[in-house]
């Protein structure tokens, strides 16, 4: 089966740095992606990781290990805004075509 | 661009009703999701269309769920009859394809809850 896990909630302190953690068990692997999605809104569009490594875009960023079927997000200077949920969304080819898989998503308070 | 559109925004129907859920994808996206979000089960996939037909539906709960896409900036999802358990928010979302770094757009979401 397909499987992904993070964390069901984490807390932090405005200014600092908080990394969140995926781990996924899929067949298929053709990418991950990280969304957020404050409460009562849509998902949005964080990043987009295929191969190894670490890409980086301004506060964010999210590192990626197939070998280990890993994925984190790092969010820096954090502030009160970045409360959200942060999904983690895998792209598995099965069945002849891609669909992406989200995991539960990590509730994440800021506070001052 | 206006970005994915949904409509209506919230609904609350009773047991047995028909429910109708309507979604017009950004133009020129290729692809066309309709997920289903609970506190219990995460966003779930229900039902995808490429250029205006059904791949994958895997996720569409039973027969009581239907979706269509009469044209590449419409398509529809009903639940007839509704039941409580069918609460959730529904989500429409399009993509240009399915590849690389092409992410999924999504709309605001429809809250429905069946009493």
């Amino acid at each position: 089966g397909q499987n992904i896990d993070q964390p069901t909630e984490m807390t932090a302190t405005e200014g600092a740095i908080v990394q969140i953690n995926c781990t996924y068990q899929t067949s298929g692997f053709n990418g991950l992606f990280w969304y957020q999605q404050h409460a009562g809104e849509a998902p949005t569009f964080l990043s987009y990781n295929v191969l190894d490594g670490l890409e980086e875009k301004g506060r964010f960023s999210s590192f990626l290990s197939r070998s280990k079927g890993y994925s984190y997000l790092l969010l820096k200077e954090l502030q009160m805004k970045d409360s959200a949920s942060y999904l983690c969304a895998v792209r598995v080819f099965s069945g002849g075509y891609n669909k992406l898989i989200f995991g539960a998503g990590t509730r994440l308070a800021v506070h001052p | 661009d206006a970005g994915v559109i949904q409509s209506p925004r919230h609904e609350v129907t009773e047991m047995g009703q028909e429910v109708t859920l309507r979604c017009k994808p950004i133009s020129g996206h290729d692809y066309l999701f309709w997920y289903r979000q609970t506190m219990m089960r995460g966003l779930e996939l229900l039902i995808y269309f490429n250029n205006n037909v059904p791949i994958d539906d895997s996720g569409m709960p039973e027969d009581r769920f239907s979706a269509k896409m009469p044209n590449a900036s419409f398509s529809t999802l009903k639940i007839q009859p509704s039941e409580p358990r069918d609460s959730a928010v529904y989500f429409c979302a399009s993509s240009l394809s399915l590849a690389g770094g092409d992410t999924q757009y999504f709309g605001p979401g429809t809250r429905l809850t069946v009493l």
